[in-house]
């Protein structure tokens, strides 16, 4: 089975930097992802991590450490569109699909 | 890019009706397709995994008799709900899985039963 815990909401100010934390216990881990979903809208891929470490993509980076089960996205000079829901996925080995976290639902503000 | 392209974006339609949802491939072909639920403020939940020429696996708790799944082609699978009922009234999203593992989405289908 699994487990994926994340923050249910929060906010910051535009312009700052905001880290959204998720945990997950699952009995195999494959890989995590991190998403992001606008109010009605379909969910769009920010990151993929299978090894420990930094993956930095522009403003959006996204952080592994397996030992931990613990994974962490960073989104630095927050604009007001990062307004939106952050899920993280993990890839569960032998299992042929995702499994998403409740999402964190980010507020930026002016 | 992999895209993933769904069909219809918005369908309202009255209690006791089915309703289908198309959920295509349109740059690869996927052998395997994925059905997710999501209720206001809540996270994508899965509902059945899609198999090209086979059946389609539900999730615990979904009835396979309500919503219907076809998986024909290695481009096409469809959803129906049948004999919708206010409480199907949700946002439903498909998605399909390249080799590498990555999820690519459908935009959404957002049904509201009356």
């Amino acid at each position: 089975g699994q487990n994926i815990d994340q923050p249910t909401e929060m906010t910051a100010t535009e312009g700052a930097i905001v880290q959204i934390n998720c945990t997950y216990q699952t009995s195999g881990f494959n890989g995590l992802f991190w998403y992001q979903q606008h109010a009605g809208e379909a969910p769009t891929f920010l990151s993929y991590n299978v090894l420990d470490g930094l993956e930095e993509k522009g403003r959006f980076s996204s952080f592994l450490s397996r030992s931990k089960g613990y994974s962490y996205l960073l989104l630095k000079e927050l604009q007001m569109k990062d307004s939106a829901s952050y899920l993280c996925a993990v890839y569960q080995t032998g299992a042929n699909n995702l499994f998403f976290g409740t999402g964190t639902r980010l507020t930026v503000i002016p | 890019g992999a895209v993933v392209s769904q069909h219809p974006s918005w369908v309202i339609c009255k209690s006791g009706t089915s309703v289908k949802i198309e959920c295509r491939s349109l740059d690869f072909q996927a052998t395997t397709m994925f059905w997710y639920r999501q209720f206001p403020k809540q996270s994508l939940m899965l509902m059945a995994t899609s198999n090209e020429g086979s059946k389609a696996t539900y999730e615990q708790g979904v009835e396979k008799d309500k919503f219907l799944i076809n998986h024909a082609s290695l481009t096409l699978s469809t959803l129906t709900v049948t004999s919708a009922h206010p409480e199907d009234s949700s946002f439903y999203i498909c998605s399909a899985r390249l080799g590498t593992g990555e999820l690519f989405f459908g935009e959404g289908s957002r049904l509201t039963v009356l």
